[in-house]
């Protein structure tokens, strides 16, 4: 099947620094990345659609200028949480669409995962 | 507004067992449903998913049945093991749009032996 990974799977940083997440799909090309938050017993949270060659969408309360993202290849996306701040520790996952848009499919593929720590 | 709901947050039943997970969505414009399976501190792992033409679809000891017009669906597994113990994640989406996914709160499942 699809694999997606991340990198780094943990980190922690000090508050005030800026720490990049790494999303790649290992095996296809993925035209279509999406960025999630999940908080502990939540929900996944979707932040941003992210289109290779195209600026990013971000849902609705979700800062743009804080958590920036490229997708600068088919086969990979970074998010860069900007400024982080405690409030920003999370867990951060990455997902990819096999598929172009407009064909049946619509599964995601998800990576493992970053756990972000602010201190 | 929580446009999928999954109303119970946990589910214990015995090895051996049907497992049936509910899920339950407002927006009439989803037409693509999904289940996730999530570890602690893993990505989710997709398992199964079904178009809004169909009201079944069923692959191995998983069985997803969709009723549109109660915006229901749920997720059989049958025989429920140990190894199937996780958070599952009902997703939905439309298609034509961003295809984003919606997901609801998330079921934790515990499969006793």
């Amino acid at each position: 099947g699809a694999v997606v990974s991340q990198h780094p799977s943990r980190v922690i940083c000090k508050s005030g620094t800026s720490v990049k997440i790494e999303c790649r799909s290992l095996d296809f090309q993925a035209t279509t990345m999406f960025w999630y938050r999940q908080f502990p017993k939540q929900s996944l949270m979707l932040m941003a659609t992210s289109n290779e060659g195209s600026k990013a969408t971000y849902e609705q309360g979700v800062e743009k200028d804080k958590f920036l993202i490229n997708h600068a290849s088919l086969t990979l996306s970074t998010l860069t949480v900007t400024s982080a701040h405690p409030e920003d520790s999370s867990f951060y996952i990455c997902s990819a669409r096999a598929f172009p848009t407009g064909t049946e499919s619509h599964e995601q593929y998800f990576g493992p995962g970053t756990r972000l720590t602010v201190t | 507004d929580q446009q999928v709901k999954q109303n119970s947050p946990s589910l214990s039943v015995q090895e051996g067992r049907i497992s049936i997970l509910n899920c339950d969505y407002t927006n009439s414009m989803f037409d693509y449903f999904l289940w996730y399976k999530k570890y602690p501190a893993e990505g989710p792992t997709f398992l199964i998913s079904i178009s809004s033409i169909k009201d079944k679809n069923e692959d191995g000891r998983f069985t997803v049945f969709l009723n549109k017009s109660a915006k229901h669906l749920s997720l059989h597994i049958v025989p429920s093991q140990p190894g199937d113990s996780a958070v599952y994640f009902c997703a939905a989406s439309v298609a034509g749009g961003s295809e984003k996914l919606v997901f609801g709160k998330g079921m934790k499942l515990t499969v006793n032996p």
